[in-house]
Formats: C-alpha cells, sequence, structure tokens
C-alpha cells in the first residue's frame, strides 16, 4: 500500500521554466491537496481538491496552478518558475475534510536557479 | 499574521523525561486542532489530534491538551525515547468553513538526548 506518492523527489529548474510535479494516492480519498514548506516556516497550502473535479485556492496559489484529473491524481503545475519558489513540495490526501488524519507523500525538492 | 504559533523552534529532553511541546492561535473560529510529526527527507505523519468540545485527548505517550479560555495547547510525550526527536508541527482548522484548509505553525525541532 503505497499511500501517497509524489514525482519527481528533486528537480532544479531554470527561472522561466515550467513543470509539473504529480501526486497519486491509492487511498480512494476525496480530498487532495498541496502543500509547500520553506525553511523556519510551517507548511502552508497552495490549492486544495475538495473532491473530483473541484479546485480552490489556499494561502499560497500565486504561479501556481493544479489539476485534478482523477480521483487519484492531483497534479500541480508551475508554468514560468521563479527563484522565489525554491522550496519543498509536499502533497497529501484526507477522506474528507481536514479534520481528520492527512497522509502526506514524501515531498518533491525543487530548486529554481 | 500568524494564526498558530509554535514559539519555541527548538526543544533538548533527557531521554525518558517528558517533552512539552507548546502552540498558541489567534484564531476563535478554530475548533479543531492537529499534530504532525516530521523526520527529515519525510513528509509529516498524523500524531494526534483533539476536538474544541474536549480538553484531552491521550494515545498511549502522547497527549494533547486544550486550554481555550487561553488559546494554547500542548503536547506532551511521556516518556521521551530517542525515535521520538523530529520537527513537530501543529495544526488548526476551522470545521465551520469547511475545513478543507489547516493552517499550520511553523514547528519546534525536538531532541532527545540518550
Amino acid at each position: 500500500n503505497a499511500g501517497v506518492t509524489q514525482t519527481p523527489k528533486f528537480q532544479v529548474l531554470k527561472t522561466g521554466q515550467s513543470m509539473t510535479l504529480q501526486c497519486a494516492q491509492d487511498m480512494n480519498h476525496n480530498s487532495m491537496y498541496w502543500y509547500r514548506q520553506d525553511p523556519g516556516m510551517g507548511l502552508r497550502l497552495i490549492y486544495y481538491s475538495a473532491s473530483e473535479g473541484t479546485t480552490d485556492k489556499g494561502e499560497v496559489p500565486n504561479g501556481y496552478n493544479v489539476s485534478r484529473l482523477n480521483k487519484r491524481e492531483f497534479s500541480l503545475r508551475l508554468e514560468s518558475a521563479a527563484p522565489s519558489q525554491t522550496s519543498v513540495y509536499f502533497c497529501a490526501s484526507t477522506p474528507g475534510p481536514q479534520n481528520t488524519e492527512a497522509f502526506f507523500g514524501q515531498g518533491t525538492r525543487l530548486t529554481v536557479v | 499574521d500568524q494564526q498558530v504559533k509554535q514559539n519555541s523552534p527548538s526543544l533538548s529532553v533527557q531521554e525518558g523525561r517528558i517533552s512539552i511541546l507548546n502552540c498558541d492561535y489567534t484564531n476563535s473560529m478554530f475548533d479543531y486542532f492537529l499534530w504532525y510529526k516530521k523526520y527529515p527527507a519525510e513528509g509529516p505523519t498524523f500524531l494526534i489530534s483533539i476536538s474544541s468540545i474536549k480538553d484531552k485527548n491521550e494515545d498511549g505517550r502522547f497527549t494533547v491538551f486544550l486550554n481555550k479560555s487561553a488559546k494554547h495547547l500542548s503536547l506532551h510525550i511521556v516518556p521521551s525515547q530517542p525515535g521520538d526527536s523530529a520537527v513537530y508541527f501543529c495544526a488548526a482548522s476551522n470545521s465551520g468553513a469547511g475545513s478543507y484548509q489547516l493552517t499550520f505553525g511553523k514547528g519546534t525541532k525536538l531532541s532527545v538526548i540518550p
């Protein structure tokens, strides 16, 4: 049982390049989330998808887009990467609202140079 | 404006003693609180939670206390073990707003010394 799987684990981008971070969960969860974690900061919510077919902005959505491809998969896209987007990105899923245990992926460490 | 604050960036405790991690919040609409534990190069894992209708929740060595009037919660680990060394995040949500948004504190790094 893999849980939440993120790809890639590491990525280096040049400023202005684009890329998509992939996330898949095999727990049949309805809700999925993308967070970023910066040094000395807690996790900040970028976007979430309460259920298949819906997406909503979180605390820090600027510079990102998301797609809930199906119930299992939720991708995060950086259209034109900036150094300020250097961070560790975590995908998470929950059966429903977040007042239940969330399961996190192992993270993607992204560096934009 | 930080709505969830963990004012101690780090804490060192001897093995076998009690670890107490603190968290304060400012948003009175928060009614559900969770603690997550994070090891380096891994994603956070859920540890324990508490609803605002309770003032204590216990799970094995871990107990969370909630003081609503003070807007304060604490995580007690007894006895502390070296494997507990990790970063601990406090998080809060407002179930009335749909609970899809968790607000995290900045974390406290716990070091348990053998």
